[in-house]
């Protein structure tokens, strides 16, 4: 079955690091994606990693891919006002049409 | 480059009445497209996509229905609105390289 699960609610300090945590259920996952939504806005890709890979990193982003425990995380480093934001994690499951999206996590930044 | 454009931006209409929300992609042929809703605390729900003119996909069942009468068009439909259709409609067209969807700006539902 197809479900991705993130905590809701992420509060931290400007200039400190942010970790959104992802857990998924499809092992046949290929691509699996972070974006960022800004209030009343649409989401946005921040980045996506294969499968086949353990971390990528993207400046102040850090994706790190746990396939055995289907666990996806977004490091965010130096964390500014600008970050606050909602992240949905996503994973590309066995249709190929289809990206199924999490909840989302609300992070919120406090200067 | 590509643009996605949706509308309207915001909407409030009563119980009961038709709904028709509008999806349309530039700079791109056939896309494959997708409708979302967002509800308050529940994340993005995938509601429809579309493969091609006149192919649509159902994800769940419920009171809305989707049609792509052209190739960078999609419409959202209802003839009879809930108060559960309330949300937050976000359509999106997938890159295919690297399937990355691109979302528009999102049309805001309320219904009262």
């Amino acid at each position: 079955g197809e479900d991705v699960e993130q905590s809701l609610f992420l509060s931290v300090r400007e200039g400190d690091s942010s970790v959104i945590n992802c857990t998924y259920t499809d092992s046949s996952s290929t691509y699996l994606y972070w974006y960022k939504q800004e209030p009343g806005a649409g989401l946005q890709l921040l980045t996506y990693i294969f499968s086949n890979m353990d971390m990528k990193q993207d400046q102040r982003l850090t994706v790190l891919l746990n396939k055995k425990d289907k666990h996806l995380s977004l490091r965010i480093a130096d964390t500014q006002t600008g970050d606050s934001a909602i992240y949905f994690c996503a994973e590309r499951t066995g249709g190929y049409q289809k990206v199924t999206f999490g909840t989302g996590t609300k992070l919120q930044v406090i200067p | 480059s590509q643009t996605i454009h949706q509308w309207p931006a915001t909407l409030v209409q009563p119980v009961g009445s038709p709904l028709s929300l509008e999806c349309t992609v530039e700079g791109t042929s056939n896309p494959n497209l997708y409708w979302y809703r967002q509800a308050a605390g529940r994340g993005l729900q995938l509601l429809f996509y579309s493969v091609g003119i006149g192919q649509i996909s159902s994800e769940v069942p419920q009171n809305l229905s989707a049609s792509r009468p052209q190739d960078r068009q999609f419409i959202l439909s209802s003839k009879k609105l809930l108060l559960s259709d309330s949300g937050f409609y976000l359509c999106a067209w997938r890159k295919q390289a690297n399937n990355e969807q691109f979302f528009g700006p999102g049309t805001r539902l309320t219904v009262l």
